[in-house]
Formats: C-alpha cells, structure tokens, sequence
C-alpha cells in the first residue's frame, strides 16, 4: 500500500514563528504536492515538486515555502505564521509525469494546524 | 469561472436509492478525471478514476465522462448510510501537470 506520512496531525503554533511540515511518501512517487482545506473553499494547491529540487507554485503560494531534497521528502514551510494560516494541509504523492494518465493522488492524514 | 465546480448540497438520498454527484470543468485539455471520498475529519481518498468517454463500472460506483460536455458524473447504487460524505472530483491536465479539485459534495444517505 502507498504510504504518505505527515509528521503532525495537530499543530498550534504562534503568530510569527516559523513552521515546518513535513511529508513523507514510501512508494518512489516523483509527484508531491502541498493542499489546504479550508470549508467551502475545497483543496487548494500551494505548491507542487515533480523532481527532487524542483518545485512550482501552485494557486495560493503566498506566505509558504518548500524544499525537496530528497525523492520522498516533501517540506513545507510557513516563513513567518499567521492566524489566516490556520488550516487543514493535505500532503498527497502521486507517479511521475511520464508513467500514464490515471495516476491518483494519495494523501497524507493531514495536519490540522492552528495559528494562535 | 471555476475550473472544476460542484454543487456543494447537501444531497439527502433515502437507504437503498441512487445518488447521482455531478461535476463540470472548464480546461478541454483535462485528461484524467478522479473521484474522491471524504469523511469529516479524515483525508480524501480515490472512489474511482476515467479518462474515456463513457461509463466506467465498479461495484456500487459509476463513473461517467463526456469530454464534449466537460462533465463527469458519479453514480451510487444501493446506497448506505456509511456513503454520507463529502465527494471530491478532481481533474488532471498533464500541461499544468496539477490536479484541480472542486469544492465538494456533500452526500446525506438517510437510514
């Protein structure tokens, strides 16, 4: 079975920190993306990694970073927290670009972070 | 325009009756096309994919695409209690290589 992994599954943090989650996915995926779920607004995209070292923003990138070093390792990164951060973030991997059309996403558990 | 939209319900269907989940995307090179299952609290995962016009049957679950239409539907036979959730439809594009997800549906079953 496919593994994502997040590091947390609750997290409060406060205002101006800087917070890490991370991710990691067992199955040699190239794909891995960073979601929040926030209600009525569904997954929003913040940033995607199709290589390791690569990295693309995604629809909402702003305030956030990310970082993968290695193939199944996906880091995201809130510079400088705020309280309209608070959210559900959803990890997912998926295969790469060049191995076929119907490649799900799978996702992590989620983090529920809280921005105090 | 959204690029995937759904009608966020909540859909109220009784034990046993079919559940119909629509969705429609606005991207004509969208490729893959993915149903997901959400339970409260819990992440979403995969009920299904299609990538050709059609029906695609699997137990319970049809999945339905028409590229012309830019819509996919999600079926739900015999439907359960244990089916009340929120239903993702997730579109690929191989160009933007992102998977766009609408907001959701939420699916009541009543016992």
């Amino acid at each position: 079975d496919v593994k994502v992994t997040q590091s947390s599954r609750y997290l409060v943090k406060r205002t101006g920190e800087k917070v890490f989650l991370e991710c990691v996915q067992d199955m040699d995926h190239e794909n891995m993306f960073w979601y929040r779920q926030d209600p009525g607004l569904g997954l929003r995209l913040i940033y995607f990694s199709y290589d390791v070292k690569m990295k693309e923003k995604g629809d909402i990138p702003e305030g956030y970073s990310v970082s993968r070093e290695k193939k199944e390792r996906f880091s995201l990164i809130l510079e400088s927290a705020s309280t309209n951060q608070t959210s559900m973030y959803l990890c997912a991997s998926s295969l790469g670009r060049y191995r076929g059309l119907n490649t799900e996403a799978f996702f992590g558990q989620g983090t529920r972070l809280t921005v105090v | 325009q959204k690029e995937v939209e759904q009608n966020s319900g909540p859909l109220s269907v009784p034990e046993g009756a079919i559940a119909s989940l629509n969705c429609t995307y606005s991207d004509r090179g969208s490729q893959s096309f993915f149903w997901y299952r959400q339970y409260s609290g819990k992440s979403p995962e995969l009920i299904m994919f299609i990538y050709s016009n059609g029906d695609k049957e699997d137990g319970r679950f049809t999945a339905q695409l028409n590229k012309a239409s830019q819509y996919v539907s999600l079926l739900i036979r015999d439907s359960q209690p244990s089916d009340s959730a929120t239903y993702l439809c997730a579109v690929f594009t191989s160009g933007t290589y992102k998977y766009i997800f609408g907001t959701g549906t939420r699916l009541k079953v009543l016992a």
